[in-house]
């Protein structure tokens, strides 16, 4: 079986700070691990994966997540927070069966907030 | 399409009434999910269809929620004598298998009154 647990349902910044959304994974065989971000009343768009290749995934908009097996995490990081950043986040895993990439799982996802 | 097309955008509906929703995913995709998203909620696991495979079905809530995918392509999911808990907004996603990306609609905005 497989899970993600995102840890902090909500999150808040300044301008200018650091934001660090954590995510933990749980998988008994080799993940693929993605980071999706929603803007308010909008769908859910991709901003990085991790798919077995290098472990520091950099994405979208700044942001970038690295995959460290021995602590099963995969947190997502930018150096900097913009107002518009303010949306909720959410880590997902997945996995190969055979040739075919199984079921996404999602974890509860994180509301970052951005303060002036 | 370009993208994933849900519809309708919004539906109010009474209680006990029956309800479809439907997803055009992207051409070509083989694997589409449902979620659903309440006020406050992470995304809810309802139902995902991988090509001609059975669908994992273990998200969904009761017997009265219902989906189908005829085709490969067009999916409707179905909601019978709809509760006010129903109340939320019903994402479709469809999978590009070759890079593992989910691609998701604009979800469709369920209110049961």
């Amino acid at each position: 079986a497989q899970s993600v647990t995102q840890l902090g349902s909500h999150v808040s910044v300044s301008e200018g700070a650091l934001v660090l959304l954590r995510c933990n994974y749980s998988s008994s065989v080799p993940p693929y691990l993605f980071w999706y971000v929603q803007y308010p009343n909008q769908g859910l768009q991709l901003l990085l994966k991790y798919t077995s290749a290098a472990t520091l995934v950099k994405g979208i908009n700044g942001f970038e997540a690295e995959f460290k097996k021995s602590e099963t995490s995969f947190h997502l990081t930018k150096p900097s927070a913009h107002m518009s950043d303010a949306a909720e986040y959410f880590c997902a895993v997945s996995s190969y069966r055979g040739s075919t990439l199984g079921r996404l799982y999602f974890g509860r996802g994180t509301q970052l907030t951005v303060w002036p | 399409g370009a993208g994933v097309s849900q519809s309708p955008s919004n539906k109010v509906t009474e209680k006990g009434k029956d309800v479809e929703l439907r997803c055009d995913p992207i051409s070509g995709h083989t694997a589409l999910y449902w979620y659903r998203q309440s006020l406050g909620q992470g995304l809810e696991f309802l139902i995902y269809f991988q090509g001609n495979s059975a669908p994992d079905k273990s998200g969904l809530p009761s017997d009265r929620f219902s989906a189908e995918r005829t085709g490969g392509s067009v999916s409707t999911l179905t909601i019978q004598r709809t509760q006010q808990e129903d109340s939320a907004v019903y994402l479709c996603a469809s999978r590009d298998q070759n890079t593992g990306e989910l691609f998701f609609g604009e979800g469709s905005r369920l209110t049961v009154l």
